[in-house]
Order: structure tokens, then C-alpha cells, then sequence
């Protein structure tokens, strides 16, 4: 069964700094990935996703993550976060042979001024 | 995409009651999921609703305490049956379109159990 690990359960970073949080998935072939970010009392936003080709994916408000297969991982980036940013991060994967997506425990992002 | 359309958005409900949510989505949909999101907490997926056959739970949920109906491809309800304060959670239906897609959510029920 796939799984998703998140190991930083809350991240603080200034304004205008980068952004990695991490994300490591157990999945025997290749899986399907997603970043959604929840901000609080909102619903969850997708900001990207992974199924095939290009490892490195762009998504929206600035978000990107690559997709490493030698290592698991699927670490979303952002080159300067805002103070809009501060929210609830996860990171999701799905398999190919059933259609049930795994979410990890998310990350909280806080924003210094 | 999806548009998903949950009732009740939120409750408050007296311990060893039952609640049913419903969940409406614009169009046909093969791949219904409900999950839960429990306070501060990551989302859980309790089942996947099948149209026309019993949904298929995941470990730690069972059909007794979270009954799903899936009469067609566009609606389906999640009760949660006698309910403690544990119980409290925000509960979300989900749906994807295609194998290649992502899960889309309604904005999910507050459900605070007294």
C-alpha cells in the first residue's frame, strides 16, 4: 500500500525567504503526486501535481516540486514566500491501481515578518 | 473538474445520535471518496463509495459506525452513527474524474459532538 511521509510537521521561515518542505512516498511502481495547501478555515487548494514526464513541476502562487525517484521524494519549493503563504501543507500520492489518494500528516508553514 | 456540494456544512449533535451527510456533485463521477480531517489533525480516508455495491472501508473504520450510500454517480451520504465527542471532525467528500486527475473537495461538515 502506498504511504506519504512529511517529516517536518511545522516549518518557520522570513518572509521573502526560500521555501523546501519534504515529502518522502512508499509506493512499489510509480505513484502519482500531489501538493494541496489548506489555509486555515479554508478548503484544500491543489497547487500541483506529478503523474508522468517532466520530474520538475510548476504549479500555482509560485510553487514548484521535483519528483525523485532514486530518492522517494516529491519536495515542493517556493524561491520567496510571502506572508500569504502561511498555511497547511500536504503532500499526497495515489496509485495507478487503485484510484484512492494517501495523504501525509501535512506541514505547517509560518511566515516571520 | 468537480463541483461538490455538501449538506450540512456544519452541526452540533448530542452523543449516541446519528448524523447523515450528503454529498451532490455536478456531474458523473466514477471515483467518490470520504474522508475525515480530525481537529489539527491530517486527512483519513474512511472509504470509497461505490456506486451500486457496499463501499470499501479502510482500516479502522467500519460500516457499522460510518454507513455510505452511492445510489448513483453524482450523490452519495456518509452517516456516522452513534456518536461520542471522538467523533468531532470535519468530514469531506472528495471525487476524481479520471485516473490522471486530482481529488476534488467539498468544503466538508463541521461536526462537534457534545
Amino acid at each position: 500500500a502506498q504511504s506519504v511521509t512529511q517529516p517536518d510537521i511545522h516549518i518557520t521561515v522570513s518572509e521573502g525567504a526560500s521555501l523546501e518542505l519534504r515529502c518522502n512516498y512508499s509506493y512499489g511502481a510509480t505513484p502519482y503526486l500531489f501538493w494541496y495547501v489548506q489555509s486555515p478555515g479554508q478548503g484544500l487548494q491543489l497547487l500541483l501535481k506529478y503523474f508522468s514526464g517532466d520530474t520538475l513541476v510548476q504549479g500555482i502562487k509560485g510553487f514548484e516540486a521535483e519528483f525523485k525517484r532514486s530518492q522517494s521524494s516529491f519536495n515542493l519549493r517556493k524561491p520567496s514566500v510571502h506572508w500569504s503563504d502561511a498555511a497547511e501543507y500536504f503532500c499526497a500520492v495515489a496509485s495507478n491501481r487503485d484510484d484512492k489518494i494517501i495523504f501525509g500528516k501535512g506541514t505547517r508553514l509560518h511566515i516571520l515578518p | 473538474s468537480a463541483v461538490i456540494s455538501q449538506k450540512p456544512s456544519r452541526d452540533i449533535c448530542q452523543r449516541g445520535t446519528s448524523l447523515t451527510i450528503q454529498c451532490q456533485v455536478d456531474s458523473q463521477v466514477t471515483m467518490m471518496f470520504w474522508y475525515r480531517q480530525q481537529p489539527g489533525q491530517s486527512l483519513t480516508l474512511i472509504a470509497t463509495a461505490n456506486q451500486g455495491s457496499e463501499a470499501t472501508y479502510e482500516s479502522g473504520f467500519v460500516i457499522d459506525k460510518f454507513p455510505i450510500s452511492r445510489p448513483n454517480l453524482t450523490f452519495s451520504t456518509l452517516t456516522v452513527s452513534n456518536m461520542s465527542p471522538e467523533d468531532s471532525s470535519i468530514y469531506l467528500c472528495s471525487v476524481r474524474t479520471g485516473a490522471n486527475t486530482e481529488a476534488f473537495f467539498g468544503q466538508g461538515t463541521r461536526l462537534t459532538v457534545v
